[in-house]
């Protein structure tokens, strides 16, 4: 089946540092890409949806400065934390929805990626 | 707005053990329901899903059934396997429109020997 690659699987970074999360769709072309946080014992929360060539979409709450999202490739979608603090850490996971039939249920998700800012 | 709470992890059951992961939701309307499997090392996966009231949903001997009176999804396999150790996850979308998932928190499943 389809696979989407995050990277890295885990990172340690300093408060004040900036941290890029690299989400790649293998062996398809994804023009929508989502990204989700998930803290301790809470839900896996939508943080915003990616499209290819085009701004990102933010769900309430989430600051689109901090969270710089890239789609510059149907392929490749960047999450950049910028400015890292501690109420930061938290487990991010992207998925990638195919073109053809893309129902939202028939995601295709990365690994995800557990950040400890320090 | 939409939420799903399911059971606190992590499970631990021997195996050949029945399996009820438990999960209920809010939404109005009548939204879709999903379990998704996180194995180690690998991304979620769907596991099944029931779009309406009364359908059972049904994968790898896990089955849920779609319960409005009780607005429940609980998940059940009448026999686990090591190799059914992994992170399940209860979702929904909502019949708000839009491309959004709703999830629970994720229950951690252990299955030992």
């Amino acid at each position: 089946g389809a696979v989407v690659s995050q990277h890295p699987s885990w990172v340690i970074c300093k408060s004040g540092t900036s941290v890029k999360i690299e989400c790649r769709s293998l062996d398809f072309q994804a023009t929508t890409m989502f990204w989700y946080r998930q803290f301790p014992k809470q839900s896996l929360m939508l943080m915003a949806t990616s499209n290819e060539g085009s701004k990102a979409t933010y769900e309430q709450g989430v600051e689109k400065d901090k969270f710089l999202i890239n789609h510059a490739s149907l392929t490749l979608s960047t999450l950049t934390v910028t400015s890292a603090h501690p109420e930061d850490s938290s487990f991010y996971i992207c998925s990638a929805r195919p073109p053809i039939g893309g129902r939202v249920e028939k995601l295709f998700f990365g690994s995800g990626t557990q950040l400890s800012v320090l | 707005g939409d939420s799903v709470t399911q059971m606190e992890g992590p499970v631990t059951l021997s195996e050949e053990a029945f399996l009820t992961i438990n999960c209920t939701y809010t939404a109005t309307g009548y939204p879709s329901l999903f379990w998704y499997v996180q194995y180690p090392g690998e991304g979620l996966q769907l596991l099944l899903k029931a779009t309406k009231a009364d359908d059972k949903g049904s994968n790898k001997g896990f089955e849920a059934t779609y319960r409005k009176e009780t607005t429940s999804f609980h998940l059940e396999k009448g026999s686990v396997q090591v190799s059914d150790s992994a992170v399940y996850f209860c979702a929904l979308r909502g019949t708000g429109g839009g491309n959004k998932l709703t999830f629970g928190t994720g229950t951690q499943l252990k299955v030992e020997l």
